[in-house]
């Protein structure tokens, strides 16, 4: 099975950085997964890492350590509009390789 | 190049009906997978199909049954509707074998069971 845990909510303020974090429990590890989901909207891929390290795509970084079980995503500058919900998902290759989602930390920035 | 679609977008029932939602997959995609998102949660696995056959599928029970057709659309069943199936209904598609495999997302059949 699966246990993904992160935090419910967090708040931000306007240009700062902020750190969402994502603990996983997976019998097959096949790569983390991060996506953004604006209220009432479908969710958008951020970022993926299947190896150690840091991968960074402009604002939005993501860092994983597979040995801890754990990744974090690192938004820079925030903008108003960087709140939504972020959710993080781990891919089991026990299975399908299907991807398993964590409940989502819902951001709130503020001016 | 066209994303996912999914109808109805919304949708009211009563408790012991059933429902059938549609999804048609990304241009390209092989692989579609449904999840439920019941309000405030993250999305749960259903089941996902590949070469219209069920290959994996997550804890729910016998009633959610799903097909998919020769051109990778995809429908999802649901009998016997409970209040608790009350949920957004997500369908996602992408290409198997290919690139790092992430899901792209239709926005969703909202479900309301009373």
């Amino acid at each position: 099975g699966q246990n993904i845990d992160q935090p419910t909510e967090m708040t931000a303020t306007e240009g700062a950085i902020v750190q969402i974090n994502c603990t996983y429990q997976t019998s097959g590890f096949n790569g983390l997964f991060w996506y953004q989901q604006h209220a009432g909207e479908a969710p958008t891929f951020l970022s993926y890492n299947v190896l150690d390290g840091l991968e960074e795509k402009g604002r939005f970084s993501s860092f994983l350590s597979r040995s801890k079980g754990y990744s974090y995503l690192l938004l820079k500058e925030l903008q108003m509009k960087d709140s939504a919900s972020y959710l993080c998902a781990v891919r089991d290759q026990n299975g399908a390789n299907n991807l398993f989602f964590g409940t989502g930390t819902r951001l709130t920035v503020i001016p | 190049e066209t994303g996912v679609t999914q109808s109805p977008t919304h949708l009211i029932k009563t408790r012991g009906q059933q429902v059938t939602l549609r999804c048609s997959s990304q241009s390209g995609h092989n692989t579609v997978s449904w999840y439920q998102q019941a309000l405030g949660q993250g999305p749960q696995f259903i089941f996902q199909y590949y070469r219209e056959e069920e290959n994996g599928r997550g804890n729910f029970p016998p009633r959610f049954s799903g097909l998919q057709f020769p051109n990778y659309s995809s429908e999802l069943n649901v009998n016997a509707l409970e209040l608790d199936d009350s949920a957004l209904y997500l369908c996602a598609s992408r290409a198997w074998g290919f690139g790092t495999g992430e899901l792209f997302f239709g926005e969703g059949s909202r479900l309301t069971v009373l």
